[in-house]
């Protein structure tokens, strides 16, 4: 039972161009959505997050958009660069984190 | 400060042989979890704890076993290790009810079962 379903399974992107993955959640008492990026032979490190009473959150290069109603949220990368290629997964959790549901992860890479 | 440590990084065992993947982490969170990364299927949660001497399953908790006597070490153990359990264990450590529970994850280990 898949409750958070992220596409594409992998992404090739145009150094300079932009990457976007998306997810989608059936549960909502989900209330808390991070993005984890990780990098081969690292374990998981988080990226960016957002709670779903903000439709948009940017970070540098990088910017969640969050449409409840859809139950839908999706990571863009602005200006993908080579050193952007990783496996990113997206998640879902209540607050107090006690379980975490991840996405299958888009492999990224950027070609240079 | 080490973080989140993960031993061993490597593992092969036969088929029905019992191991322990040990886990502990020096940033003094009370959440501590147990993940297996499998292609394809994400991160899947096997087993967790809130604190010493709690802990729960997870959404794959078959074949495996946990226990958490300190605030520091959570390992994993395996009775009678299966084929199907070979994947990629990640240990992680959070704080708690709080509004941003972000994990941190160790390196991993790479268990193969022949």
């Amino acid at each position: 039972q898949q409750q958070v379903k992220q596409s594409p399974q992998s992404l090739i992107v145009q150094k300079g161009g932009i990457s976007i993955i998306n997810c989608a959640y059936e549960n909502t008492a989900f209330d808390y959505f991070p993005w984890y990026q990780q990098f081969p032979g690292k374990g998981p490190a988080l990226l960016i997050a957002i709670r779903p009473d903000v439709s948009e959150k940017k970070e540098g290069r990088f910017t969640i958009s969050f449409n409840k109603s859809a139950k839908q949220f999706s990571l863009h990368i602005m200006d993908s660069q080579p050193g952007d290629s990783a496996t990113y997964f997206c998640a879902a959790s209540n607050t107090g984190g006690f379980k975490t549901i991840f996405g299958a992860g888009t492999r990224l890479f950027v070609k240079a | 400060n080490a973080g989140v440590t993960q031993t061993p990084k490597f593992q092969v065992l036969k088929t029905g042989q019992s191991m322990t993947l040990q886990c502990a982490q020096d940033m003094n969170h009370e959440y501590m979890s147990w993940y297996r990364q499998d292609p394809g299927m994400g991160l899947r949660l096997i087993h967790y704890s809130v604190g010493a001497g709690i802990t729960d399953q997870g959404e794959v908790p078959n074949g495996y076993n946990v226990s958490r006597s300190t605030t520091e070490d959570f390992p994993l153990r395996l009775l009678s290790a299966a084929p199907s359990q070979t994947s990629v264990y990640f240990c992680a450590s959070s704080l708690w009810g709080l509004a941003d529970n972000e994990q941190f994850f160790g390196p991993g280990t790479r268990l193969t079962v022949l």
